[in-house]
C-alpha cells in the first residue's frame, strides 16, 4: 500500500519570503508519480508541479520547485517569493501502478501568507 | 480550452433523498475520476471512468454510483443520502489517467445533507 504524509497542518509565511512544505511518501513501487496541488477557499484543486520517480532533475514551474530526495522518500514543495494569493491548502499526491494509478492524497498543509 | 465543469456548485438535500452530480471533462480527456473531500477523512477516491467503463473503484458503499457517457461527461449518483455524505465532491479529468498524467479538477459540488 502507498501512503502520503504531510506533517505540517498549517504554516504562516511573510509575503515575499520562501516557504517549504514537507511531503514524505511510502510505496514499494519502483515507478511512481508525485504531484502537488493547491486548493484555494473556492474549492478547486489546481495542479502545480509533477515529479516522476525516474526524473533525475528536480521539477520546477515558475515560483514552484520540488525538492525530490528519492532515498529519503521525500518530495517537498518550495514556493519562492510568496504572494498573498498563495494562501491556500496544499496537497501532495501520488500515483503508483500497484494502486491502478489512482491519485492518493496527503492530509494537506494550510499556508497563510501575511502582508 | 475550457476546464473541468461541475454542476451544480452547491446542493442542499434531505436525508433519504438521492442526488446526481455532473462533470464535464476537458475536451479530449477520456478519464474522469471522482473524489469526496471532508474535513475528517480528507480526499478519498470514489471511482474512475475511462471510455464509458468503470476502471477503478474506491471503498464506498453501493449507494455511490456513477457512469460516463460517450462524450466523456460523467455523472455521480448518491442514493438514500445520509448526513455523513455532506462533503465537497470533486471531479478530475485526465487524458488517460496513467502514471505521469496530472489530473485537472473542477471547482467541485458542495453537497449538504440535512
Amino acid at each position: 500500500a502507498q501512503k502520503i504524509t504531510q506533517t505540517q497542518p498549517g504554516m504562516f509565511v511573510q509575503e515575499k519570503e520562501a516557504v517549504t512544505l514537507d511531503c514524505t511518501y511510502d510505496t514499494s513501487d519502483q515507478s511512481y508519480g508525485l504531484f502537488w496541488y493547491k486548493q484555494p477557499s473556492s474549492g478547486e484543486m489546481i495542479f502545480l508541479i509533477y515529479q516522476g520517480s525516474y526524473d533525475e532533475q528536480n521539477a520546477t514551474e515558475g515560483r514552484y520547485s520540488l525538492n525530490f530526495q528519492k532515498a529519503r522518500k521525500s518530495a517537498n514543495l518550495v514556493i519562492s517569493a510568496s504572494q498573498l494569493g498563495d494562501s491556500a491548502m496544499y496537497f501532495c499526491a501520488m500515483r503508483v501502478p500497484s494502486n491502478d494509478y489512482k491519485l492518493s492524497f496527503g492530509a494537506g498543509t494550510t499556508v497563510t501568507v501575511r502582508a | 480550452k475550457a476546464g473541468v465543469t461541475q454542476t451544480p456548485r452547491y446542493l442542499i438535500k434531505t436525508r433519504g433523498q438521492q442526488v446526481t452530480l455532473s462533470c464535464s471533462p476537458i475536451s479530449g480527456h477520456r478519464s474522469v475520476s471522482w473524489y469526496q473531500q471532508t474535513p475528517g477523512q480528507g480526499l478519498q477516491f470514489l471511482f474512475e471512468y475511462f471510455s464509458e467503463t468503470q476502471r477503478n473503484k474506491g471503498n464506498f458503499p453501493g449507494r455511490f454510483s456513477g457512469r460516463q457517457f460517450s462524450n466523456s461527461r460523467s455523472e455521480m449518483n448518491v442514493s438514500t443520502l445520509e448526513l455523513g455524505d455532506s462533503a465537497l465532491y470533486l471531479c478530475a479529468s485526465s487524458p488517460t489517467g496513467g502514471g505521469s498524467t496530472e489530473a485537472f479538477f473542477g471547482q467541485g459540488t458542495r453537497l449538504t445533507v440535512v
